[in-house]
């Protein structure tokens, strides 16, 4: 079945930095999530994009289909943004989201 | 508003008691999914319905059934319950197609 990898497994930064989340996906999809799952465990949609680029406030999202990967952009970190980030990918002819490892990401003031 | 409505947020029940999760859906999407979330884990397919049609995963334990009475409703039935099923469960729906899955907040399963 299809691998989907994320890095780095763990992330610590001070409040105002920037970030890169990455995904990588052993075969073609026909759909991507980015997901933020907060401290009390609510798994919040952050993006859907199986390809292209989109941008909402702070973050933005880009995935490159053809060489299956996909990149979570965050600028100018707050505390909030703390908890764990997945990505899912849907194979192609399946109705299913796979989760990525994701990437645990703790934010200090 | 809520979109996906799980209930309890949280539930307790005893080593081997019957227990049921549910899940309601105002979006009137076609899809239904439930995901099993360990600690420190990924969350994980168990079931899920296409309208009426079930499918199930290859590798969920036979102590796990579902139903969908409705459009808007699915339940998750764990027949015995064992210390290893303590968990987030997350149920999700989507309108078909290409679109994005849309979760509730989870109910979170201790086994006592």
């Amino acid at each position: 079945g299809i691998q989907v990898e994320q890095s780095p497994p763990d992330l610590i930064l001070q409040e105002g930095a920037n970030s890169t989340l990455r995904c990588n996906f052993s075969d073609s999809v026909n759909n991507l999530q980015w997901f933020h799952q907060n401290p009390w465990g609510q798994l919040i949609n952050l993006f859907y994009i199986p390809s292209g680029t989109k941008q909402n406030g702070r973050l933005s999202a880009t995935t490159v289909a053809t060489e299956r990967y996909s990149l979570l952009y965050i600028s100018s970190s707050q505390t909030t943004d703390s908890g764990v980030y997945f990505c899912a990918v849907e194979p192609f002819g399946t109705d299913k989201l796979i989760f990525g490892t994701g990437t645990r990401l703790q934010v200090f003031p | 508003d809520a979109m996906v409505i799980q209930n309890p947020r949280y539930q307790v029940t005893q080593f081997g008691k019957p227990v049921t999760l549910s899940c309601s859906q105002t979006l009137n999407h076609n899809v239904m999914y439930w995901y099993q979330q360990k600690s420190s884990q990924a969350p994980k397919l168990l079931f899920h319905y296409y309208d009426k049609d079930f499918n199930n995963e290859a590798d969920t334990p036979d102590n796990f059934q579902s139903r969908r009475p409705n459009t808007s409703f699915c339940f998750l039935d764990i027949r015995s319950p064992g210390l290893g099923d303590a968990a987030m469960y997350l149920c999700a729906t989507r309108v078909g197609g290409t679109q994005p899955q849309h979760f509730g907040d989870g109910t979170r399963l201790s086994i006592l």
